[in-house]
């Protein structure tokens, strides 16, 4: 069975650009998050889709980031414009329940903005 | 709300000898517990988790954890470490809910 796979592994922009992140949970989780680790700092959550709605993003950081998830398969993450500060690694993650047990978390996907 | 401390940013350890990781964490609600490692190149896998029932913990790869609700602690050891230990190991606590918070995590780096 496939696990969590995320898309690119690593993306270099600059500043000003727009980069977009893919997450392709695993085939039957209903619930996918998005978590973010900035450098050195710890693992912050962002957001939570049940399906294809977002069930809560009060983690995100602010409006120049966009978390979709069409027809409630894969999701992406967009951000637009990109700043310094949105370097890190962005985590995607799938579960079948949201309440209870572990979270399935792909590779992560790096993210440098100069 | 919860809060998670991991104060070992890098533990170096030779191999064949026993580590400990420490995790302390602040909440004013039952949480569950968890320990993740991240090998390089690869995503985030649970090592444990402490849901409820006994306090010691045992995971995968000969790891273990004791939880100790009197000192708010879920340290991590193992008696006897391998060079493919090496990785970088996450606490993190959930209050039953799908928000994990995590630690800043612990670079394990064993040594021949």
């Amino acid at each position: 069975e496939a696990g969590v796979t995320q898309f690119p592994s690593h993306s270099v922009i600059e500043k000003g650009q727009t980069v977009t992140l893919r997450c392709d949970p695993i085939s039957g989780h209903d619930n996918l998050y998005w978590y973010r680790r900035v450098m050195g700092k710890e693992i912050k959550f962002l957001l939570h889709f049940v399906k294809e709605s977002k069930q809560d993003e009060s983690g995100m950081p602010n409006n120049r980031f966009l978390a979709e998830r069409t027809g409630g398969t894969y999701s992406t993450l967009k951000v637009q414009p990109a700043e310094l500060e949105d370097s890190g690694v962005y985590f995607c993650a799938s579960s079948q329940f949201a309440n209870t047990g572990e979270l399935f978390f792909g590779e992560g996907s790096r993210l440098t903005v100069l | 709300a919860q809060s998670v401390t991991q104060l070992d940013s890098q533990v170096p350890v030779f191999e064949e000898a026993p580590v400990e990781l420490r995790c302390n964490y602040s909440s004013s609600v039952s949480v569950y517990l968890f320990w993740y490692v991240q090998y390089p190149n690869q995503g985030l896998q649970l090592l444990l988790k402490y849901l409820s029932g006994s306090t010691l913990v045992k995971g995968i790869n000969g790891f273990e954890a004791e939880f100790n609700k009197s000192q708010t602690s879920f340290h991590l050891r193992k008696p006897s470490v391998h060079i493919s230990d090496t990785a970088e190991y996450f606490c993190a606590v959930s209050p039953g809910t799908y928000k994990y918070i995590f630690g800043t995590g612990t670079r394990l780096k064993v040594l021949a």
